[in-house]
């Protein structure tokens, strides 16, 4: 089965710098890779996701990268703010199968 | 998302006994889930469902059952076998089952022990 890995687990940066959060999977045929950001005691929320017949997503400050060669993908936030610390979670899955595989969670905190 | 309500927001559990939790969505969504999160960590399904009257297991099903009866409706019922049920139980749904759109969560129910 599918297997992902996410790091780092706790990441801390000043605000208005990037920070990365990056993931790998195991499963050549997973095509679908969706982030969620959760707040402390929320649901999950999706932020970006990505297909895998591309290799960048952007929307404002948060981009995606995905490289299928080396089975890895990234979550870019740039110029950070203190409402963006949060736990992320990086998720795989592939067409015609039903499961999800997440990662298991980057805590960023941004520190005014 | 305002689509997707679970309930009670927070539940006890006394030894040896069975409890339901609520998951309501009215998004017209087909495909229905079951997550645990431990504190830390990440989400772990439980149990998904594609359609009415249909469901499997996920990776950590034993001591729990659901059932499908409706298309809205998913519940979750925790069982006196679940011998270590403290977590955080989300419920998600998706459009289709298939693994390629995005899923969208509940509120959660936050489970303890008494």
């Amino acid at each position: 089965g599918e297997n992902v890995e996410q790091h780092p687990s706790t990441l801390s940066v000043q605000e208005g710098d990037s920070a990365v959060i990056k993931c790998t999977y195991s499963d050549s045929a997973s095509n679908y890779f969706p982030w969620y950001k959760q707040e402390l005691g929320k649901r999950p929320q999706l932020i970006i996701d990505i297909r895998s017949n591309v290799g960048e997503k952007k929307d404002q400050r948060i981009a995606v990268t995905l490289n299928k060669t080396a089975k890895h993908f990234s979550l870019h936030i740039t110029e950070t703010q203190p409402e963006d610390s949060a736990v992320y979670f990086c998720a795989a899955s592939k067409y015609n199968f039903n499961k999800f595989y997440f990662g298991s969670g980057t805590k960023l905190n941004v520190k005014p | 998302d305002g689509g997707i309500t679970q309930s009670p927001k927070y539940l006890f559990r006394k030894e040896g006994q069975n409890v339901t939790l609520s998951c309501e969505q009215n998004l017209n969504h087909d495909a229905m889930y079951w997550y645990r999160q431990d504190p830390g960590q990440g989400l772990r399904l439980i149990y998904y469902s594609q359609i009415v009257n249909d469901f499997q297991k996920g990776d950590i099903a034993e001591g729990y059952s659901v059932s499908r009866e409706k298309k809205e409706s998913f519940p979750l019922t925790v069982t006196s076998a679940q011998k270590n049920p403290t977590a955080f139980y989300l419920c998600a749904s998706s459009i289709e089952g298939q693994g390629n759109q995005p899923q969208h969560f509940g509120d959660g129910t936050r489970l303890s022990i008494l």
